[in-house]
């Protein structure tokens, strides 16, 4: 059990390029979360997804945003078109569903920067 | 809605002396709640967590919580801070809906500094 990783650990681009994130969650976890966080703040959620299954997004997730977990396993987070209020921490979590508290455990975050 | 309040920004003690963390949670039913640290750069590591049962939760590194419903507070508690318990510490709020996923809402964190 390796924990929740996440790649890149850093990016950065250029306002309007397309820019996708990726994360492995431990692997038993079938649940898989993605929160956002931006400087001096705690973090957002986002969406969430049980297996393959996306069932849960926030309004903070525009159009520009998508989330994938094809397989049930890794997800991807693509942001389209990105604009410099998307510069943030992207937090990944996965927990196990069944379990008493449903405990989330994160990988260590990818950090976009928007130029 | 769930809500979480952390009303100190920043708290700064001595290496050695006691800390307590304060946090304020808002929601209609019986919270999940939890506390997790996190240092600069990095992601979040989970200290403990309280669902039910006894109102003192023990976690990693020495760190306690006392759930109090009448207050609706679970502050987080040290007796003695180390200089590598200099970090951010939120604390999370989740909903008990198994079948739904337990989305967490956080306070906007307290930052401790640790003096020598």
């Amino acid at each position: 059990d390796t924990g929740v990783s996440q790649n890149p650990r850093h990016k950065i681009t250029k306002r309007g390029q397309n820019v996708t994130f990726r994360c492995d969650p431990i692997s038993e976890h079938n649940r898989l979360y993605w929160y956002r966080q931006t400087l001096g703040q705690g973090p957002e959620f986002l969406t969430y997804f049980q297996n393959e299954a996306q069932l849960e997004k926030s309004r903070l997730l525009s159009d520009r945003f998508s989330a994938e977990r094809p397989k049930g396993s890794f997800s991807t987070l693509e942001i389209q078109r990105t604009e410099q209020g998307d510069s943030a921490m992207y937090l990944c979590a996965s927990s196990l569903s069944g379990a008493s508290t449903d405990t989330q455990y994160f990988g260590p975050g990818t950090r976009l920067t928007v130029l | 809605a769930q809500s979480v309040t952390q009303p100190d920004i920043h708290i700064t003690v001595s290496e050695g002396a006691s800390l307590e963390l304060r946090c304020n949670y808002s929601y209609g039913a019986t919270p999940y709640l939890f506390w997790y640290v996190q240092s600069p750069g990095q992601g979040l590591q989970l200290l403990l967590k309280y669902f039910s049962g006894d109102t003192l939760v023990q976690g990693i590194k020495g760190f306690e919580a006392e759930f109090k419903r009448s207050q609706s507070s679970f502050n987080l508690r040290k007796p003695s801070v180390h200089w590598s318990d200099a970090a951010e510490y939120f604390c999370a709020v989740g909903r008990m809906i198994k079948a739904a996923g337990n989305k967490l809402t956080f306070g906007g964190g307290t930052r401790v500094l640790v003096k020598p």
